[in-house]
């Protein structure tokens, strides 16, 4: 059973750091991996999605990268800003489903 | 265009009573999706409909659960005799239909059962 894991669950910076987020996944047969953004109140936001094929996604001052020999994904965030602050989700395709992260609860400080 | 919309945002009732809560997908996106976000939880994936295939209902937590998608497009999911435990927010989402596709969310109808 696919079991997807965000470390850390919260996170606080000063703003203008550059910072990284983690995901893991147990089984490696994965068809992608998404990473989301949730802001309070409101829906999903898709920030970045990697095919399995692929090793990294690129998307302005975010990057994600993937590792599925090792089940790990991360998403680095460059000169971080206040309005970065969300809780950021980590997916991976598995079948017909998305099996979720719990989230990573980030705060950038102005 | 327009995205995932829900209806209703927000929606309170008694224990007991039969919810309905709306989805209307992206235009042109074959693949729809139930999700259910429990307080301090991960998601929960419900339910998937894929053009006129049969859904994959693996998701629905017990038999009050269902969902129908009329059409190809709007998609209902209903809670009978609703609990206090199916307080949350309900997620739907639509894509393309390839595997591989992005998901792309609705802004959710959160739930809350007295």
């Amino acid at each position: 059973k696919q079991e997807v894991t965000q470390i850390p669950a919260a996170l606080s910076v000063p703003e203008g750091e550059n910072l990284v987020l983690n995901c893991s996944f147990t089984d490696s047969a994965i068809y992608n991996l998404q990473w989301f953004r949730q802001d309070p109140g409101k829906g999903l936001t898709s920030l970045l999605l990697i095919q399995s094929s692929q090793r990294e996604q690129t998307s302005g001052r975010l990057n994600a990268s993937l590792d599925k020999s090792s089940g790990r994904s991360t998403l680095y965030i460059a000169a971080s800003q206040p309005g970065d602050s969300a809780t950021y989700l980590c997916a991976v395709g598995s079948n017909y489903q998305l099996i979720w992260g719990a989230g990573t609860k980030l705060i950038i400080k102005p | 265009g327009a995205g995932v919309s829900q209806s209703p945002s927000n929606k309170v009732t008694e224990k007991g009573k039969d919810v309905e809560l709306r989805c209307d997908p992206i235009s042109g996106h074959t693949a729809l999706y139930w999700y259910r976000q429990s307080l301090g939880q991960g998601l929960e994936f419900l339910i998937y409909f894929q053009g006129n295939s049969a859904p994959d209902k693996s998701g629905l937590p017990s038999d009050r659960f269902s969902a129908e998608r009329t059409g190809g497009s709007v998609s209902t999911l209903t809670i009978q005799r609703t609990q206090q435990e199916d307080s949350a927010v309900y997620l739907c989402a639509s894509s393309f239909g390839r595997l591989q596709e992005t998901q792309y969310f609705g802004p959710g109808t959160r739930l809350l059962v007295l």
